[in-house]
């Protein structure tokens, strides 16, 4: 357990909609890394938030936005739904500066399908 | 941009022999960090180990060890007296500094037999 937590596990929707995911870091980190793995794709990373500040864009589609709160948790909110959404969603957290700050410890993940 | 390759798709090893995965990358940055990264059928993604670019010393832990060699940029893992948990993709992946984001190889499927 990596001490990284996602919800939900699974996910199933239907094209054109809107869906929120959530993740809570391990305790006392303040980085959040979102990252999407697709069988086309590869593991990508989407997006990353440091005390609540955006730090880093990567290939995060417009449709797609995040955001970290006051007790650091962060919700990945995915619109306009279209199959090709279809992934495993992973959050990542890392104490963000300090000794050992370059490591990322993975939650779970969301799986998402649209159908 | 970084890059991170992983040539073998696939690999199998007998439960208890040694195996080593290969992993080159791509950067113009001299200090830089590692990983290998574990993801067994439960998709959870697992850090094995972890190579910073300034320590000449190859990372260990217990049955994994890499062999890190910045010149050449390339950075294996080998994983000794494998066992049937051992089974799963394996990422490689990078990142420029502390607080970055990783760039993930394509992933190399391990396989172990009994």
């Amino acid at each position: 357990d990596s001490g990284v937590t996602q919800t939900p596990k699974h996910l199933i929707t239907a094209t054109g909609q809107r869906v929120t995911l959530r993740c809570s870091p391990r305790s006392g980190d303040l980085s959040v890394y979102w990252y999407q793995q697709s069988l086309d794709q590869g593991l990508q990373f989407l997006i990353q938030y440091y005390n609540g500040e955006e730090r880093a864009k990567g290939n995060i589609l417009e449709r797609f936005s995040a955001q970290q709160f006051p007790d650091l948790h962060s919700e990945l909110n995915l619109s306009s739904l279209e199959l090709g959404d279809s992934a495993l969603y992973f959050c990542a957290s890392s104490v963000g500066k300090g000794e050992r700050s370059y490591e990322q410890y993975f939650g779970p993940g969301t799986r998402l399908t649209v159908t | 941009a970084q890059t991170v390759t992983q040539s073998q798709p696939e690999m199998s090893v007998q439960e208890a022999e040694t195996v080593t995965l290969s992993c080159t990358y791509d950067t113009s940055e001299s200090d830089y960090y590692l990983f290998w990264y574990k993801q067994p059928p439960s998709r959870q993604m697992i850090l094995v180990i972890r190579q910073e670019a300034y320590k000449q010393q190859n990372a260990t832990e217990n049955r994994f060890s890499v062999n890190f060699q910045k010149a050449a940029k390339s950075f294996s893992l080998k994983i000794s007296d494998s066992q049937l948990g051992d089974a799963a993709m394996y990422f490689c992946a990078h990142t420029k500094y502390a607080g970055n984001m990783l760039t993930f190889g394509g992933g190399t499927r391990l396989m172990v037999k009994p």
